[in-house]
């Protein structure tokens, strides 16, 4: 399965802290992205790294791809209550001359007060 | 800009029934996927419609169908329902094909959340 795995599936943090969170997926990719969901509604797409990227930064949100390890991070500096979301990666697939984006199981992120 | 939004926002129907989402994409994106997400299975894609015209699709039976109509609007028909399809059922609009690929970014809806009893 192409499908990426993301590591842990829980973290629960106080906030001001970090939060870092790994995904590690099986075939080669073009780019990976991570996308936030916030209890049981819809996915909100965070960035977008592309294969020759290894290092991408939007506001408090680090991510870095190492095609060689088939493995991105997501980290979150600075943590708030805000933060409290389900964290996916998502990679490219194509399978029977369709793509598809294929998600990890997520990481369910908790920052208390 | 208004944001995708997906209709209706909750729905139950029983084992057999069949039922159809619908989905409004960001005005101007051309692309709708559909991705089905359980606790079991996580977040899985159903297809992508572009121009009308399904591009990608994934495993799912066919008892799930699609189509997009000229306005870029897309629904979404399961068929004889079984108590597995129980699920959020998200759609996500991008401005053009393969967003599903990663080369146009994806905005989500805020899902169907769709109970079979």
């Amino acid at each position: 399965s192409q499908q990426g795995e993301e590591d842990p599936q829980a973290l629960s943090i106080q906030e001001g802290e970090n939060a870092t969170m790994n995904c590690s997926y099986k075939t080669s990719i073009n780019n990976l992205q991570w996308y936030r969901q916030n209890s049981g509604r819809g996915l909100v797409h965070l960035i977008l790294i592309r294969s020759n990227e290894r290092e991408k930064h939007s506001g408090r949100l680090r991510v870095t791809l190492d095609t060689s390890k088939k493995s991105s991070s997501l980290l979150i500096t600075a943590s708030r209550a805000a933060d409290t979301a389900s964290y996916f990666c998502a990679t490219p697939y194509t399978q029977g001359g369709s793509e598809k984006l294929v998600f990890g199981k997520g990481t369910k992120l908790t920052v208390n007060p | 800009k208004a944001g995708v939004t997906q209709t209706p926002r909750y729905l139950i129907k029983t084992r057999g029934q069949q039922v159809t989402l619908s989905c409004s994409p960001i005005s101007g994106h051309r692309s709708v996927s559909w991705y089905q997400q359980t606790p079991g299975q996580g977040l899985q894609f159903l297809f992508e419609y572009f121009s009308e015209t399904q591009r990608n699709k994934g495993n799912f039976p066919g008892r799930f169908s699609g189509r997009q109509f000229s306005n870029s609007r897309s629904e979404m028909n399961v068929s004889t329902l079984e108590l597995g399809d129980s699920a959020l059922y998200l759609c996500a609009s991008s401005l053009g094909l393969a967003g599903v690929a990663g080369r146009n970014e994806q905005f989500f809806g805020p899902g169907t959340r769709l109970t079979v009893l």
